[in-house]
């Protein structure tokens, strides 16, 4: 079955950076592309970024653009999210999804989630 | 951007009661060349990441109970519990996928009355 399993959240100054990761197996993860969704506490959800199945282009909400980087490496099953300059209005769960869509047609709706990494941007 | 809003924002439903949530979008999410509504449903119920429901508007996901139902076309939408059951307890979002970014509802929270 799908898993995914998101790493590397934590507790970081306003304008520092961090760098999540999501692991992700039971499917041909180069397949597929993955997003990052967040969500503040007691919050709803936010879309952050989707990165399609060979990384050749990426998208951004309007809140991170020009802050955040998503990657991924296909030799290792994972997807980063790099968070640069960050804010009190970062702090979040940050999930990893995967899209539902197969190869270079992605759909933007989510059939898989992981538990999430909790982001806290306080000094 | 699509903007998503639901209705209401909670609601309490005895055990075996219907349960409807709406979710109206800003505009149209309709695509008319192949006739499919870019709308999905999700559940999330407490501490855990949401879980899909519902895609095109009404399909239902493999494993999902047919207490869940999705209807609606173009702008309005609706998600139907047939039946509450205990689980169902939970907060449910609906999301476009029309257009980039994706977007949710505000999310409604249905409880046991």
């Amino acid at each position: 079955q799908v898993r995914l399993v998101e790493s590397g959240g934590g507790v970081v100054q306003p304008g520092r950076s961090l760098r999540l990761s999501c692991t992700a197996s039971g499917f041909t993860f180069n397949n597929y592309a993955m997003h990052w969704v967040r969500q503040a506490p007691g919050k709803g959800l936010q879309w952050v970024a989707v990165i399609p199945y060979d990384g050749s282009i990426k998208y951004y909400a309007d809140s991170v653009n020009g802050r955040f980087i998503v990657s991924r490496d296909n030799s290792k099953n994972t997807v980063y999210l790099q968070m640069n300059s960050l804010r009190a209005d970062d702090t979040a769960v940050y999930y990893c999804a995967k899209d539902r869509g197969y190869s270079a047609s992605w759909d933007n709706y989510f059939d898989s989630w992981g538990q999430g990494t909790l982001v806290t941007v306080s000094s | 951007d699509i903007v998503m809003t639901q209705s209401p924002d909670s609601l309490a439903v005895s055990l075996g009661d219907r349960a409807t949530i709406n979710c109206k979008s800003s505009q149209t999410v309709l695509l008319r060349s192949n006739d499919k509504n870019y709308l999905a449903w999700y559940q999330q119920r407490p501490g855990q990441p949401p879980k899909l429901l519902i895609y095109w508007a009404s399909t239902r996901e493999s494993g999902v109970p047919d207490r869940f139902s999705g209807s609606g076309s173009g702008t309005d939408f609706t998600l139907t519990i047939s039946s509450l059951e205990s689980e169902d307890a939970a907060v449910y979002y609906c999301q476009q996928y029309y257009n980039t970014p994706p977007t949710f509802g505000q999310g409604t929270k249905v409880e046991i009355k």
